[in-house]
């Protein structure tokens, strides 16, 4: 079952401007977990925020997480052309036998 | 350290006809799954091994789709006859026991059938 679910589907934005990405959820988490993916490749770990923390930075990358709204938001800044790739939300639900549940996945395109 | 590693990389097959993919975890993780990811959606859990022992099965088509983790490394995933709703990318991934942290993905098995 798909417990997150990412807004947008798609963003398309020139280079150097920011993106933002946004993930709900469902239930209760013990945290949640933002992938990359480039066309035809794996997906690759970006950043775990655990269920007490609001606000975590990675180099250009800042996840927020509320867990009253059950929301989370992906921010890349100064993008380039690099980042142009989908970005998925995984939550750990607090019942969840170390499975993790996927979105849909927000499809970023960075304009040069 | 050593990603996780898959193969082959592609397979185009015709409908009814059998294939298997295989996945060699990170040395030392204990968990490993199987997803099944197609075009323009996130990935779906096929099945999830702690060591070599079944964790999760539930969304695995038994009829057609088999998985085995011998020894508790490497893996195969066989679907037997395919179909042509079976044309996805079959991701392995595999973490650390006991810890839903990061998991760590291969490149993936692109199935096309035809």
């Amino acid at each position: 079952s798909q417990q997150g679910e990412e807004d947008p589907q798609a963003l398309s934005i020139q280079e150097g401007e920011n993106a933002t990405m946004n993930c709900s959820y469902k239930t209760s988490i013990n945290n949640l977990q933002w992938y990359r993916q480039n066309s035809g490749r794996g997906l690759v770990h970006l950043i775990l925020i655990r269920s007490n923390e609001r606000e975590k930075h990675s180099g250009r990358l800042r996840v927020t997480l509320d867990t009253s709204k059950k929301s989370s938001s992906l921010l890349i800044t100064a993008s380039r052309a690099a980042d142009t790739a989908s970005y998925f939300c995984a939550t750990d639900a607090e019942d969840s036998n170390y499975q993790l549940i996927w979105g849909a996945g927000t499809k970023l395109i960075i304009k040069p | 350290e050593a990603g996780v590693a898959q193969s082959p990389r592609y397979k185009i097959i015709e409908k009814r006809q059998s294939v298997a993919f295989w996945c060699n975890p990170i040395s030392g993780h204990a968990t490993l799954y199987w997803y099944q990811q197609i075009l323009g959606q996130g990935p779906k859990l096929l099945i999830q091994f702690q060591n070599n022992g079944v964790v999760d099965d539930s969304q695995l088509p038994k009829d057609r789709f088999s998985a085995e983790r011998l020894k508790g490394v490497d893996s195969t995933l066989k679907i037997q006859p395919a179909k042509l709703e079976d044309s996805a990318v079959y991701l392995c991934a595999s973490g650390r026991r006991g810890n839903t942290g990061e998991l760590f993905f291969g490149e993936g098995s692109r199935l096309t059938v035809l």
